[in-house]
């Protein structure tokens, strides 16, 4: 079947605006989660969504960052007012189930959005 | 302190050969999942193999392997027969079984390049 599909592929905005990162999760996972990854660094988590639960936002780097997840499926990151320290690859990942599972519980992810803040 | 170190930032091997890739991690978690994902340069993250804290052997998947030796808290990724198409960044993940979130928590990774 399908794997995780994010949109846009790349993004490019001024400093200042509002940009909408859109995730597609594979059909019948239940937890979504965003991650964040800097130029040649690691992955840091941003956002997790399991079923429809509360998101665990724990991990957003200011109240500039929201996001949501619409009919347990699609999810949107939405960074306000971004600045230049936002440009990251922001990836998004899903899995089948989640929190307090056994097991492998894989995550799988999308390929990502590549944003710059001019 | 890091919870994941990757101490090797680039390393090379001859194509058809064996690489381990090092990976060392940190929790007072007795429960916890170990992964491994392959990042190559089109930059998607590719699974390629998981241990979990109470499996009692070594993981394998094909040509890769996981040396996890649980009292030293490692996990180094063993790639034999290396190919071309290995070439990429590799990066070690630990989910703590008793996090909040099924978050994975990543080390900074290692950028395998394998020579023809």
């Amino acid at each position: 079947g399908a794997g995780v599909s994010q949109s846009p592929s790349n993004k490019v905005t001024e400093k200042g605006k509002d940009v909408e990162l859109r995730c597609d999760p594979i059909s019948g996972h239940t937890a979504l989660y965003w991650y964040r990854q800097s130029l040649g660094q690691g992955l840091e988590f941003l956002i997790y969504f399991q079923g429809n639960s509360a998101p665990d936002k724990s991990g957003l780097p200011s109240d500039r960052f929201s996001a949501e997840r619409t009919g347990g499926s699609v999810s949107t990151l939405t960074i306000q007012r971004t600045q230049q320290e936002d440009s990251a690859v922001y990836l998004c990942a899903s899995s089948l189930l989640g929190l307090g599972t056994s097991g492998t519980d894989t995550q799988y992810f999308g390929p990502g959005t590549r944003l710059t803040v001019l | 302190a890091q919870k994941i170190t990757q101490t090797q930032p680039g390393m090379f091997v001859q194509e058809k050969e064996a690489v381990t890739l090092d990976c060392t991690y940190d929790t007072s978690d007795p429960s916890y999942g170990l992964f491994w994902y392959k990042q190559p340069s089109s930059g998607e993250m590719i699974f390629l193999i998981y241990q979990g804290s109470y499996d009692q052997q070594n993981a394998t998947e094909g040509r890769y392997s996981l040396n996890f030796q649980k009292a030293r808290k490692s996990a180094n990724l063993v790639i034999s027969a290396s190919q071309l198409g290995d070439s990429a960044m590799y990066f070690c993940a630990m989910r703590e079984g008793t996090s909040n979130t099924g978050k994975l928590i990543f080390g900074q990774g290692t950028t395998l390049q394998v020579k023809p």
